[in-house]
């Protein structure tokens, strides 16, 4: 079992939808990442959390510790947001741990 | 500011032919890592450095060298390409030792190994 599971592996939406991506692990953590890799191949950083929540746009990102779980929630999706979402989380050691990413496609 | 540079954007090699993967940062991150990407896997850390003069091992870092002489520049060396080489390479660096700063990654290499 992969210690950072992301669900789905495939999401297909219509525009405007609200996405939700899940994020669980099995280790101790003390920052987990949310990263975007587009259609190109490029990555990029959205959010990185320790706790609680941050926005950033139409993008939403949520941790809750106890339970071991990160969403990355997008709201009025658009087909610009088409793109692989990947989880990695940072354990106790300066090495991050990814998840196999979700693979996103929005439809006009 | 460039951000992470990567060359070149894509290679193929023999069996057994070594080569060096170039990875530069203009922003002074003390951060640097190497990972490759597989269909179907995550991210695996091959190398990683926490400043010049610094680097320790990841996850798979076996066929793999690298060395931190300058802040800006980590390359990665395959000493003799094997097929199971064959991947997608991502630089990536953040500010700081660790890795509870944002990461910019590089464009990544394409590789190929016959």
């Amino acid at each position: 079992k992969n210690e950072v599971e992301q669900s789905p592996q495939n999401l297909t939406a219509q525009e405007g939808e609200f996405i939700t991506i899940n994020c669980s692990y099995s280790v101790g953590i003390s920052a987990l990442h949310w990263l975007q890799q587009h259609p190109g191949g490029g990555i990029v950083s959205l959010f990185m959390l320790s706790s609680g929540k941050k926005k950033h746009g139409r993008l939403i990102a949520t941790i809750n510790i106890q339970e071991k779980h990160s969403s990355l929630h997008i709201t009025a999706s658009h087909p610009r947001d088409s793109a692989v979402y990947i989880c990695a989380v940072r354990g106790n050691t300066d090495k991050l741990i990814f998840g196999t990413g979700t693979r996103l496609q929005v439809f006009p | 500011n460039a951000g992470v540079t990567q060359t070149p954007k894509f290679q193929v090699l023999k069996t057994g032919q070594s080569m060096t993967l170039q990875c530069a940062q203009d922003m002074n991150h003390e951060y640097m890592s190497w990972y490759r990407q597989d269909p179907g896997m995550g991210l695996r850390l091959i190398h990683y450095s926490v400043g010049a003069g610094i680097t320790d091992q990841g996850e798979v870092p076996n066929g793999y060298n690298v060395s931190r002489s300058t802040t800006e520049d980590f390359p990665l060396r395959l000493l003799s390409a094997a097929p199971s080489q064959t991947s997608v390479y991502f630089c990536a660096s953040s500010y700081g030792q660790r890795t509870y700063n944002e990461q910019f990654f590089g464009p990544g290499t394409r590789l190929t190994v016959l």
